[in-house]
């Protein structure tokens, strides 16, 4: 049973514009949400994260949304840049219990 | 400050054999989670180990276990090694306690089973 979704596998934007990757989750007792970024042959990589007391984290060009009515987050990154092009994982737990769930991931492609 | 280390890199492993990873967290770490990443499923959570004691379990078989020793560093083992068992393996470490504690991922094993 996948508790964290994201239903794009995939996302192509235009160097300089605005990415938005979305996540969806069904467990309302997840309260801490956070982002990676993971490259082909390496470990994912922490980008930013947000506690569910919050509906917004701002981290540079980063900013993540929080829907807690929705069971919704998305993510976007301003402006895109071909640097970012990786594999996108929004991942969800409950504070406590220090396992992350995942969802299945969106492959970001910023053409130059 | 050094990140998270896993050894090995790469492994190829034949049916039925076992095989042991290692993963040696970031310096104060007490938290080393272990994780499943396969095409078909995703990032999978396999167990997290905290202060030496299993704190939390995935849905993985009893062939799948792990240790952590009294300097954080943690090994996982499978028995008995399926084809399915083919993937990557991830090692996570975090501090382990209070709110807001983000996991620090390893680079992987990548675990061949023919």
């Amino acid at each position: 049973d996948q508790q964290v979704k994201q239903n794009s596998p995939s996302l192509s934007v235009q160097e300089g514009r605005i990415s938005i990757l979305n996540c969806d989750y069904t467990n309302s007792m997840f309260d801490y949400f956070l982002w990676y970024k993971k490259y082909p042959a390496e470990g994912p990589t922490f980008l930013i994260s947000i506690s569910s007391i919050k509906d917004k984290n701002e981290d540079g060009r980063f900013t993540v949304f929080l829907n807690k009515s929705a069971k919704h987050l998305s993510l976007h990154i301003v402006p895109s840049q071909p640097g970012d092009s990786a594999v996108y994982f929004c991942a969800a737990m409950k504070t406590g219990a220090n396992n992350l769930f995942f969802g299945t991931g969106t492959r970001l492609t910023v053409i130059p | 400050k050094a990140g998270v280390t896993q050894t090995p890199r790469y492994l190829i492993k034949t049916r039925g054999q076992q095989v042991t990873l290692s993963c040696s967290p970031i310096s104060g770490h007490r938290s080393v989670s272990w994780y499943q990443q396969t095409p078909g499923q995703g990032l999978q959570f396999l167990f997290e180990y905290f202060s030496e004691t299993q704190r939390n379990k995935g849905n993985f078989p009893g062939r799948f276990s792990g240790r952590q020793f009294s300097n954080s560093r943690s090994e996982m083992n499978v028995s008995t090694l399926e084809l399915g068992d083919s993937a990557l393996y991830l090692c996570a470490s975090s501090h382990g306690v209070g709110k807001d504690t983000e996991a620090f991922f390893g680079q992987g094993t990548r675990l061949t089973v023919v």
